[in-house]
């Protein structure tokens, strides 16, 4: 069974341009999840979307969107790019609608560089 | 929020045993326990996660105070992969997952 696939990998993006990163998640799996990670802050929640519907979101400026298909497939996009948003990007799959008993798979993440 | 505590960095050697403890006094009585861990330039993966009971499977072991104000993850045998970053997590809303810093173990040869 495939893992949770994100791609590109890596990317280089200049100040000022926008970047969407891809999600594929489990087969099977309802809830994708998007978390940011930099040496600074660590491992910050972005947003969650079960059935196409945003659940909850972290604490990050409008610049950061995202959204779920009908696949379950999810898509992140930040506009405007600043050095600081230079991180890995994280998405995570889970079965159900509440973690409580479940479990969360994540991918190995989307590497941006800002430049 | 209810919040984890867990000591910054922890080092175990080789085939031995290691205890890595999390504190989490404010825990309420439905979030369960969920430990991860980060290698290196990976995303982070799935350990094990429990409520009440202690809890066992391939990777490790997870015991969980009568209380719940704290739980211990117990590696058997540790080996030099199991060298990362250790998080224990309470998950309070939907799939949503706060990350403390975690503990990072290191593993002498």
């Amino acid at each position: 069974k495939a893992g949770v696939t994100q791609t590109p990998r890596y990317l280089i993006k200049t100040r000022g341009q926008q970047v969407t990163l891809s999600c594929s998640p489990i087969s099977g799996h309802r809830s994708v999840s998007w978390y940011q990670q930099t040496p600074g802050q660590g491992l910050q929640f972005l947003f969650e979307y079960f059935s196409e519907t945003q659940r909850n979101k972290g604490n990050f400026p409008g610049r950061f969107s995202g959204r779920q298909f009908s696949n379950s497939r999810s898509e992140m996009n930040v506009s405007t790019l600043e050095l600081g948003d230079s991180a890995l990007y994280l998405c995570a799959s889970s079965l159900g609608q509440g973690a409580n008993g479940n479990t969360i798979y994540f991918g190995e993440g989307s590497w941006l560089t800002v430049v | 929020d209810a919040k984890t505590t867990q000591p910054n960095s922890m080092e175990s050697n080789e085939e031995e045993p290691v205890h890595l403890p999390c504190n989490h006094s404010t825990i309420s009585g439905t979030d369960y326990i969920h430990w991860y861990r980060q290698l290196p330039s990976q995303g982070p993966e799935y350990v094990i996660h429990g409520l009440t009971s202690n809890v066992n499977n391939r990777m490790a072991s997870l015991a969980i105070a009568e209380d719940r104000k704290s739980s211990t993850l117990i590696l058997h045998r540790a080996t030099l992969r199991d060298a990362a970053v250790y998080y224990c997590i309470l998950i309070i809303t939907g799939n949503m997952l706060t990350f403390g810093g975690g503990t990072r173990l290191m593993v002498k040869p």
